[in-house]
């Protein structure tokens, strides 16, 4: 079972670049790398997935280098709105309970 | 994606007393999971359901204080019981979708008096 470390919080200003970087040194061959997001009085929200290399959907970019001992959720010009906690899990669902780390609390200011 | 029906979507019970919390999915799913996420705090994992086969429980949590139902692919129930002001939390359900993706329920905020 990967465990993953991440800062606690981070501080941006609207419109720019955000990136949260997770560690995981012990990750496994089988294990993918998942980001999510929760707002307050909800539930997490699936962001972004990767396993190795560089992902890119709509809303974010995921940078995992060759060693997958870390990877880096990339938010493009955030908004007011993309405060939340952003939450870095590690593992594949059929053989790991997805354990959560503490997550990162990203507030934006105008 | 799987959306996910929870409820109630909070309650206010007296000590002592127990809740059933419900899960409702609008697709077929193996493996459903409770989490507990208390005030400011990560979510932790209480129990993995899986349909026809007894709920996996976590170190800490006991089927006794926390009983789980799974009778079909769509649908569980977390039971808090006996409860006491330390189990005030949000309590939230979360199904496997495809792709190693988790998808999760708005949760259960309970306050217990």
């Amino acid at each position: 079972l990967a465990k993953t470390t991440q800062p606690i919080s981070m501080d941006s200003y609207e419109g720019q670049e955000v990136n949260i970087t997770c560690s995981h040194n012990n990750i496994a061959t089988n294990d993918y790398i998942t980001w999510y997001q929760q707002f307050p009085s909800q539930g997490p929200r699936f962001i972004i997935q990767g396993y190795k290399t560089k992902v890119t959907n709509e809303v974010a970019s995921l940078f995992i280098p060759a060693d997958r001992k870390s990877s880096t959720l990339s938010l493009p010009r955030v908004s007011l709105s993309d405060t939340a906690v952003y939450y870095c899990l590690v593992g594949a669902i059929n053989t790991d309970k997805l354990i959560f780390g503490t997550g990162t609390r990203l507030q934006v200011f105008p | 994606s799987a959306v996910i029906s929870q409820k109630p979507s909070r309650d206010i019970c007296q000590r002592g007393t127990s809740l059933t919390i419900q899960c409702q999915v609008d697709s077929q799913v193996t493996m459903m999971f409770w989490y507990r996420q208390q005030p400011g705090q990560s979510l932790t994992l209480i129990a993995t359901a899986n349909q026809g086969s007894e709920a996996t429980y976590e170190s800490g949590f006991v089927i006794d204080k926390f009983p789980i139902s799974r009778p079909n692919l769509t649908f569980s129930t977390l039971t808090v019981s006996n409860m006491s002001p330390e189990d005030s939390s949000i309590y939230l359900c979360s199904v496997a979708g495809g792709g190693e993706k988790l998808f999760f329920g708005s949760g259960t905020q309970l306050s217990v008096l």
